[in-house]
C-alpha cells in the first residue's frame, strides 16, 4: 500500500462547478497536509497547507482533513478554466514530502 | 513564481552517459531537495542537502549524487544513465526549521530524456 493515494482522474467539470479532490494516507502520525497545483510542463506550486484536522479556506479553495478516516480533501468553488491542472496532495515525512500520484482536473468553458 | 531556478530546461542523453542538473534556491532558503517525477506520477524524493551535506535520501541508487554550495545552490549528478531515468527532475528549496511543516517551493524542473 502506498503511503499517499490519489485518484488519477482525469476529472472533467463545467466552468462554475464545485470540484472535490481527495487523498487517503496510511500513517496516522502525519500532522501536516499540503496541496500543490502543477500546470503542464511546470513545477508544482504550493496552494495550501493544513495542520491536523479541520478546514482551512483561502479564496475559492478549501482544504479539509479528517484524521479519523485518514482522508484529505481540496474543494474548489466556482471552478475556472484556469484551474485546469494536476493537483497533488503532499505530506511532510521527516525531510521529504510524500506525494500522491496527482489528479488531473479539466474545467471546460 | 517561486524564485527557484533550474538549468537546463531540457536535456537529451544517451544510455550510459552522465548528466549534471543545476538549481538555484529561493532567496533566504538554506535547504535544497531533489525529486524525480515520471510522466503521470507524483514527485519521488531523491535526496536533500542542508549546510552542504546530504540530509536524507529516498530510495535511489548511489549513481544519483549531489552537491550543495555555500550560496545554497545545488547540483544533481546521475551516472550511467538508464532509460528509466527519463523524467522531470524538480528542485525544491526551503528554510530548515525545527517545525515539521517543511514548506518546499519548486522550480520549473529539468526534463531529461534518455535514449
Amino acid at each position: 500500500q502506498k503511503e499517499v493515494e490519489q485518484d488519477p482522474g482525469p476529472l472533467s467539470v463545467p466552468e462554475g462547478a464545485i470540484v472535490s479532490l481527495n487523498c487517503t494516507y496510511s500513517n496516522s502520525a502525519f500532522q501536516y497536509f499540503m496541496w500543490y497545483r502543477q500546470y503542464s510542463r511546470k513545477g508544482p506550486e504550493l496552494l495550501m497547507y493544513t495542520y491536523s484536522s479541520g478546514n482551512k479556506e483561502d479564496g475559492r479553495f478549501t482544504a479539509q482533513v479528517d484524521k479519523s478516516s485518514k482522508y484529505i480533501s481540496l474543494f474548489i468553488r466556482d471552478s475556472q478554466p484556469s484551474d485546469s491542472a494536476t493537483y497533488l496532495c503532499a505530506i511532510p515525512a521527516g525531510n521529504m514530502l510524500t506525494f500522491g500520484g496527482g489528479t488531473r482536473l479539466m474545467v471546460k468553458p | 513564481e517561486t524564485g527557484v531556478t533550474q538549468s537546463p530546461t531540457h536535456l537529451i542523453k544517451t544510455r550510459g552517459q552522465q548528466v549534471t542538473l543545476r538549481c538555484s534556491s529561493q532567496s533566504g532558503h538554506n535547504t535544497v531537495s531533489w525529486y524525480q517525477q515520471a510522466l503521470g506520477q507524483g514527485p519521488q524524493f531523491i535526496f536533500q542537502y542542508y549546510r552542504e551535506e546530504e540530509n536524507g535520501r529516498g530510495n535511489f541508487p548511489p549513481r544519483f549524487s549531489g552537491l550543495q554550495f555555500p550560496n545554497y545552490s545545488s547540483e544533481l549528478n546521475v551516472n550511467a544513465l538508464e532509460l528509466d531515468d527519463s523524467a522531470l527532475y524538480l528542485c525544491a528549496s526551503s528554510y530548515q526549521t525545527s517545525g515539521r511543516r517543511n514548506e518546499q517551493y519548486f522550480g520549473p524542473g529539468t526534463r531529461l530524456t534518455v535514449t
